[in-house]
């Protein structure tokens, strides 16, 4: 089965230079949302999307931002970046938008900032 | 906003006795509560998830338990083998319209000693 596809696996960066990150999620799913996973913590969630337009926002900084387009991809744009932001992200897909749908994450983008 | 606790950090148990690990949240209008395993490195999968309609749901060796009077859920693991070793993670969802960012606990790190 397809699963959630995100690029670039990895990613490194200097200090104050700009990322990009892509989410491709499972055919057919509508729903699309981002997580921040540091070293040895939980995944944070920072923002997600729902038929194309924001459908919620949590501790996703002002130097971030993101969209899901037409085809449902979405991107996260990051900007000034700090060393601070070297993580994991994940994208996750669902289907249907509903509190009770279940999330399936992608592999992950590992971003170094140096 | 949601605040999900979970117990204990780490656990280590002998390969094929059983695993407990446990978790509350304090929003009473959450009603989505996945267990996420994630190996180093990799994606959090989905391993079993349970709705506020239900108090128990098991899938062969892996079993959940939900108290909403309580606030609180489980899960619950037997017949451990070595390659459940992995970090778990509880979540909760669910506060109403639009999307449903998946809150997350702290994790527990289970080493199942062969």
């Amino acid at each position: 089965a397809a699963g959630v596809i995100q690029s670039p696996r990895h990613l490194i960066k200097e200090k104050r230079e700009t990322a990009t990150l892509k989410c491709y999620p499972i055919p057919r799913h509508d729903t699309v949302y981002w997580y921040q996973q540091g070293p040895g913590q939980d995944p944070q969630f920072l923002i997600s999307f729902y038929e194309k337009m924001q459908s919620d926002k949590g501790s996703i900084p002002d130097r971030f931002s993101a969209q899901q387009f037409s085809d449902y991809h979405s991107e996260l744009n990051m900007s000034s970046l700090e060393l601070g932001d070297s993580a994991l992200y994940f994208c996750a897909s669902s289907l249907g938008g509903s509190s009770t749908d279940t999330q399936y994450f992608g592999p992950g983008t590992r971003l170094t900032v140096l | 906003g949601e605040n999900v606790e979970q117990h204990p950090s780490t656990l280590s148990v002998q390969e094929g006795d059983s695993a407990v690990i446990k978790c509350t949240y304090s929003d009473s209008a959450s009603n989505y509560f996945p267990w996420y395993k994630q190996e180093l490195g990799k994606r959090p999968q989905l391993i079993i998830d349970i709705r506020s309609n239900v108090g128990e749901k098991k899938d062969q060796r892996i079993a959940v338990t939900l108290n909403k009077t309580a606030k609180h859920f489980s899960l619950h693991i037997t017949e451990t083998q070595p390659e459940d070793s992995a970090v778990y993670f509880c979540a909760a969802s669910g506060r109403g319209a639009g999307s449903y960012q998946l809150t997350f606990g702290k994790g527990t790190k289970l080493s199942v000693i062969p």
